[in-house]
């Protein structure tokens, strides 16, 4: 069974510093990963994911992520916040194989970008 | 275009009762999901259609909860016998076709008294 573990709950940054949100999973095969962010009273919404080839995924509004299958992380970084990034943020995993529609999210980020 | 839509934004109900959560996915896409988020949780997944039939129904917690897709768009997420322990956000995400990014719906909040 997959697993993803968020070990930091909450996460307080001053705008423009750089931020590192860390993301580790477990599984016993391959596996496409996924960070998504939910705005405060929005929706989720896709990050990036990583599916295969370059380890280093670029997504929207600046963020980055790298793939590291020996650590078995896949860590979510900004150079420089905003206060707009203000928001929860969820690493997930779905495998290779057959289910891999069903996808397993960590509990959540909260990041909080202090003015 | 619309996104994914779901009624009603908003539910209490008492323990006991019966509810019904609607999820309109994005037309045309095939793949359906519901998922679960409780209060400082990751969403936790339910079930997964693709086109009419549930392709997996392995995260559904017990057989009072069952959801339906008779059509292949429109999806009903029916919860009988309510219980407190099922107040959450019920969050319903769609995508073109199995595999592709999946496109999440503001969600339902279910308060159960």
């Amino acid at each position: 069974a997959q697993s993803v573990t968020q070990l930091d709950s909450q996460v307080p940054v001053f705008e423009e510093a750089p931020v590192e949100l860390r993301c580790n999973y477990s599984s016993s095969v391959s596996v496409y990963l996924f960070w998504y962010v939910q705005y405060p009273n929005q929706g989720l919404q896709l990050l990036l994911k990583y599916l295969s080839g370059s380890t280093l995924v670029k997504g929207i509004n600046g963020f980055e992520a790298e793939f590291n299958k020996s650590q078995t992380s896949f860590h979510l970084r900004k150079p420089s916040v905003h206060i707009s990034d203000t928001a929860e943020y969820f690493c997930a995993v779905s495998d290779r194989g057959t289910s891999y529609d069903k996808v397993i999210f960590g509990p959540g980020t909260s990041l909080s970008v202090i003015p | 275009g619309a996104g994914v839509s779901q009624t009603p934004s908003n539910k209490v109900t008492e323990k006991g009762k019966y509810v019904e959560l609607r999820c309109d996915p994005i037309s045309g896409h095939t793949a359906l999901y519901w998922y679960r988020q409780s209060l400082g949780q990751g969403p936790e997944f339910l079930i997964y259609f693709q086109g009419t039939g549930a392709a997996d129904d392995s995260g559904l917690p017990n057989d009072r909860f069952f959801a339906v897709r008779p059509e292949g768009s429109v999806s009903t997420l029916k919860i009988q016998r309510t219980e407190r322990g099922d107040s959450a956000v019920y969050l319903c995400a769609s995508s073109s076709q199995a595999g592709d990014t999946q496109y999440f719906g503001p969600g339902t909040r279910l308060t159960v008294l």
